[in-house]
């Protein structure tokens, strides 16, 4: 099975700030897909962003976006300009097309935004 | 379009006891999955179902879990008898069930459950 690996338990950052969140993953599949999701507390689980392992180009959403590095396995999330409101669980996740469709989630990221 | 809805979204039950949750996915939606996310963890597939089959059921703990998706819309998710390591938050989800880059899963808000 696919493992996904996020080494930051916690994270903090300044308010207006850039933070950077890691993934790793291990696969032998060439095709799959990666997402990153927030889980503020309490309540339900987000996309923030998704990219597509056969593009090269590197996903935007906004203030987010990812480095994605196919050959070290990489997905990292950089979250410009930080707001308040960016507080939240962020988990890393890998779906395989191969295996039923079926999602593997990292351990998760808790991020604090400082005022 | 509406979400993914799931009840109850607290439920407190002693060990031994029996409970269920219920899910109904966004509409049209034909893969729906159930997680388990205990505190501190990332979500933990239970089961996928697409349309009213399953697709895998291989951590489901069979022994005290079960899930149904009837008639491939809603599903039921129960647990009997309940054991204390059980508590946890249980996630539903849904996708459309397309092998394409814009399948992507929604998530309901969650049954928080505490066993005591």
């Amino acid at each position: 099975a696919q493992t996904v690996t996020q080494s930051q338990p916690e994270m903090s950052v300044q308010e207006a700030e850039t933070v950077t969140l890691s993934c790793t993953y291990d696969t032998s599949e060439s095709d799959y897909y990666l997402f990153w999701y927030k889980q503020p507390p309490s309540r339900q689980m987000i996309l923030v962003i998704r990219q597509e392992a056969y593009k090269q180009q590197n996903a935007t959403e906004n203030r987010f976006s990812v480095n994605f590095q196919k050959a070290a396995k990489s997905f990292s999330l950089k979250i410009s300009d930080s707001q308040l409101g960016d507080a939240a669980m962020y988990f890393c996740a890998y779906r395989s097309p191969n295996t039923g469709n079926q999602f593997y989630f990292g351990t998760g990221t808790s991020l604090t935004v400082i005022p | 379009e509406a979400g993914v809805a799931q009840s109850p979204r607290y439920k407190i039950i002693e060990k031994r006891q029996s409970v269920a949750f219920w899910c109904n996915p966004i509409s049209g939606h034909a893969t729906l999955y159930w997680y388990q996310q205990i505190l501190g963890q990332g979500p933990k597939l239970l089961i996928q179902f697409q349309n009213n089959g399953v697709v895998d059921d291989s951590q489901l703990p069979k022994d005290r879990f079960s899930a149904e998706r009837l008639k491939g819309v809603d599903s039921t998710l129960k647990i009997q008898p309940a054991k204390l390591e059980d508590s946890a938050v249980y996630l539903c989800a849904s996708s459309q069930g397309l092998y394409s880059s814009t399948d992507t899963q929604y998530f309901g808000p969650g049954t928080r459950l505490t066993v005591l």
